[in-house]
């Protein structure tokens, strides 16, 4: 089945480490996003990428990093300049410049200890 | 910059009601909006899409309108049943691609 695969499921950090989120799709999707969502509120945009070995930030990316060495792989990485990472994190995928769906994978929920 | 609403952020209906969930956006020159729900601790599921030319998208209970010019979209949900209890969340996207989204609406049926 075509769809979007984030792990772990559950994330636990200490106080100043970097922790990598993972993201893939198999629905050969040029575009990704991550995205951030707190408590009751709706999701902000952390980074994306149109292509291969290019992304942009988005509205929240301070404390942040990402890469796109492969179409089907958009980690993400949360360093320890983040000094409110506890969250659920979601990734997405699409078609750039479409009028088709985004899809969207289960989510990582990351809690600092 | 874009931005998104939903009203009512929550609502309770008995089983069985019809009900209207709303979502305005402030510019107008946008793809596509999207409908997603999404269940306590779960990712978003893509509900309907309504492309900018289109008024109107129909899945089996569900109903998206959207007006473009006025910035405005509704998901009517018929005969509204306890598991149709979840956040529903609506998304804009621009020429730019990046969805922008709503805050939600936390909905509740109850038996």
């Amino acid at each position: 089945d075509g769809g979007i695969t984030q792990s772990p499921k559950y994330l636990f950090r200490k106080e100043g480490q970097n922790v990598t989120l993972s993201c893939e799709q198999n629905l050969n999707h040029d575009a990704m996003y991550w995205y951030r969502q707190d408590p009751g509120q709706g999701l902000r945009l952390i980074y994306y990428s149109q292509i291969v070995n290019d992304f942009q930030k988005g509205d929240i990316a301070e404390g942040y990093s990402v890469s796109r060495e492969k179409k089907e792989s958009f980690p993400l990485t949360v360093t320890s300049a983040q000094k409110n990472p506890t969250a659920f994190y979601l990734c997405a995928s699409s078609i750039p410049a479409s009028n088709t769906e985004a899809f969207f994978g289960q989510g990582t929920r990351l809690t600092v200890v | 910059k874009q931005e998104v609403t939903q009203i009512p952020a929550a609502l309770s209906v008995p089983e069985g009601e019809n009900l209207v969930l709303n979502c305005s956006f402030t510019d107008s020159a946008i793809y596509n909006l999207q409908w997603f729900r999404q269940d306590p601790g779960k990712g978003l599921t893509s509900l309907l899409l309504i492309q900018s030319s289109q008024r109107e998208q129909t899945s089996g209970r569900l109903n998206a309108s959207l007006d473009k010019s006025s910035g405005r979209s509704t998901l009517y949900i018929a005969a509204s049943q306890p598991g149709d209890s979840a956040t529903y969340l609506c998304a804009v996207r621009p020429a730019g691609n990046m969805l922008t989204f709503g805050g939600g609406t936390r909905l509740m049926v109850k038996p």
